[in-house]
This record gives structure tokens, sequence and C-alpha cells, in this order.
């Protein structure tokens, strides 16, 4: 089946620890996403690539780095530098195509950092 | 500013119809209507979109007014299933970079 998978689902850290989330995508999309997403809060963009080895800041990005190194996946590190890492991360692919008309989302890993 | 409006919350019950309103008073000319649902816990799933024309899909309709300034999306028969966030957006394109995520509709289905 084609889709996007994130994983773990739930993940676990001590303070001051930095933690990859791994997202993976079979839909041969040139752009990958990552969001944060706080209680009863809408999507925040932290990064996003459009093209392998390259990818943007998005409008939360302190604290947080990414890589592109293959098309299928777009693994984001929460460093010990955010400040406030606890949260639901999304990770969402998406067509470049002209036309395009829909993003697909992962299940989501939810971080706790204790 | 945000460019859509929703109410934060509202309830259905089960097997009726849920019409679930959305403001975009300051929407484009070239800018879609994009509907998204979030089932708690999980990550959003695309509903149906459209421009100036009324669209249904296996999932919902969805009913643009004329000068596009709202549109409501219809859950015909809707189930407990349905009960998620309902996220009403305006963008130029589909992709996930031009997609802003409010806080949406909470939309509760009663048995």
């Amino acid at each position: 089946d084609g889709g996007i998978t994130q994983s773990p689902k739930y993940l676990f850290r001590k303070e001051g620890q930095n933690v990859t989330l791994s997202c993976e995508q079979n839909l041969n999309h040139d752009a990958m996403y990552w969001y944060r997403q706080d209680p009863g809060q809408g999507l925040r963009l932290i990064y996003y690539s459009q093209i392998v080895n390259d990818f943007q800041k998005g409008d939360i990005a302190e604290g947080y780095s990414v890589s592109r190194e293959k098309k299928e996946s777009f693994p984001l590190t929460v460093t010990s530098a955010q400040k406030n890492p606890t949260a639901f991360y999304l990770c969402a692919s998406s067509s470049l195509l002209f036309g395009n008309t829909e993003a697909f989302f992962g299940q989501g890993t939810r971080l706790t950092v204790v | 500013d945000a460019k859509t409006t929703q109410p934060p919350s509202m309830d259905c019950a089960e097997g009726r119809a849920a019409n679930l309103p959305c403001n975009h008073s300051t929407i484009s000319g070239n800018e879609y209507v994009y509907w998204y649902r979030q089932i708690h816990s999980q990550g959003p799933q695309y509903i149906i979109h459209g421009l100036k024309n009324n669209e249904t899909n296996e999932m919902a309709s969805l009913i643009i007014t004329e000068d596009r300034k709202s549109s409501t999306l219809i859950l015909p028969h809707a189930t407990l299933r349905d009960t998620a966030v309902y996220y009403c957006i305006v963008s130029p394109s589909g992709s996930a970079r031009q997609l802003t995520f409010g806080s949406g509709t909470q939309l509760t289905v009663l048995p």
C-alpha cells in the first residue's frame, strides 16, 4: 500500500537528549514536511523539503534539524536546544505537480520529554 | 490574520446530516477551499476541495456560496466515526506547504 509512515508512535526522552523521529513515504512525492501540534492547536510548520539534499525552515524551526538524503525519507531531530519539545509531531508529503489536490499525512509521533 | 473562521465546536446526532460552516470573506480568486479532518491522535485526512462549483465525493459534499465568501461541508449521514476536528483551509494549491491549519471545528457525533 502507498502511504506515509511515521515511527515510533510514542516516544519518551529525558530532558537534554536529542531524539530523531522517522518519516518514510512510498508515494514518490517530491515534497515532505514536518509539523508540530500542541493540544487544542492547529499545525505549525517546522521544516519542509521539495527536493533531495535541500530543505527550508518553516515557522518554528529553532531547536530542530532535518536531512533529506533520499526522496523517501525525511527524518526530524529534536535537539536539546528546543525549549518545549513535548508535542505531537506530524509528517506530510505532497506532489509538486500542477493540479495537485491533496497532502498526505502520517499518523504522528507523540513525543514526551521528562 | 486567520483566513478562515469556523465555530469551535458542533454536535450532530448519529444518522443525521452534519453541516459545518466556514467563512472565508478574503478569499482570492485563485484560492481553493479545502477541507481536512483529524481524528484524535491521528494525522489529518483530506476530505474534499472546490473552487466555485459545489463538489461531492464519497465522503462529503461541499457547498460554496456564489460570492465564495463562505462554504459548508456536509456529511450526509454522520456516524460516530466522523467525530473529529474539521479544518477549512483556503489555498492556491493542495501542496502541504500552502495549507494553514487553524483550530478547526470539533464535531461530536452523538449516539
